[in-house]
């Protein structure tokens, strides 16, 4: 199956200051990539929706920026924690799906490793 | 709003028992339903969805739209069954919001 890859699988920074994940579709286009936060013992829960070429769409709640998405390329998209904070502290998931399937086919989607971000 | 109730943390079963991971949900329209699972160490994915009707692995789940269920469903448990599972729902193109997960733990 296609692979996802997001970098760094772990981060430690100190507060205030901002961290980077990538999050790539390594054999794969995926105009939409999406981004998630998994507190412990918790849901999967949606960030925001990534879109290639144009500004992301953020879920309810979820501070815009704060979380600064960028999606450069049909294989990239970056999430930036700016001026992070120990509340920050998360599991941050990535995934995308084939562009190669139809609008009607909700798609199977191609999770990241996760990147666990740690604020002091 | 679309919403995923997994009712059970944890689920212990014995090597060889039936096993069946309930899943229900909440969404106004016609519904996608997905199992993730995540074993360990590994990254999320795709085990099963309701629109191919296929048996993974072994396992089954049926969309039951009057009980708002899709529930999974195996058997016979074996060991390497032992990881968290996740059911979604997709009430759009490709927005997923996923249930809290159950872990399932095969003993030997």
């Amino acid at each position: 199956g296609a692979v996802v890859s997001q970098h760094p699988s772990r981060v430690i920074c100190k507060s205030g200051t901002s961290v980077k994940i990538e999050c790539r579709s390594l054999d794969f286009q995926a105009t939409t990539m999406f981004w998630y936060r998994q507190f412990p013992k918790q849901s999967l829960m949606l960030m925001a929706t990534s879109n290639e070429g144009s500004k992301a769409t953020y879920e309810q709640g979820v501070e815009k920026d704060k979380f600064l998405i960028n999606h450069a390329s049909l294989t990239l998209s970056t999430l930036t924690v700016t001026s992070a904070h120990p509340e920050d502290s998360s599991f941050y998931i990535c995934s995308a799906s084939d562009d190669r399937g139809s609008m009607l086919d909700t798609g199977e989607l191609f999770f990241g490793e996760g990147s666990r971000l740690t604020v002091l | 709003a679309q919403r995923v109730t997994q009712p059970e943390k944890l689920l212990s079963v014995f090597k060889g028992a039936p096993v069946e991971l309930k899943c229900n949900y909440s969404y106004s329209g016609s519904p996608e339903l997905f199992w993730y699972v995540q074993y360990s160490r590994q990254r999320l994915q795709l085990l099963l969805r309701h629109i191919s009707r296929e048996s993974i692995k072994g396992f089954t789940a049926d969309l039951n739209k009057g009980e708002t269920s899709f529930h999974l469903k195996k058997p016979f448990a074996q060991e390497e069954d032992s990881a968290m599972y996740y059911c979604a729902l997709s009430g759009g193109y490709q927005k997923v919001t996923f249930g809290t997960g159950t872990k399932l733990q095969v003993i030997p």
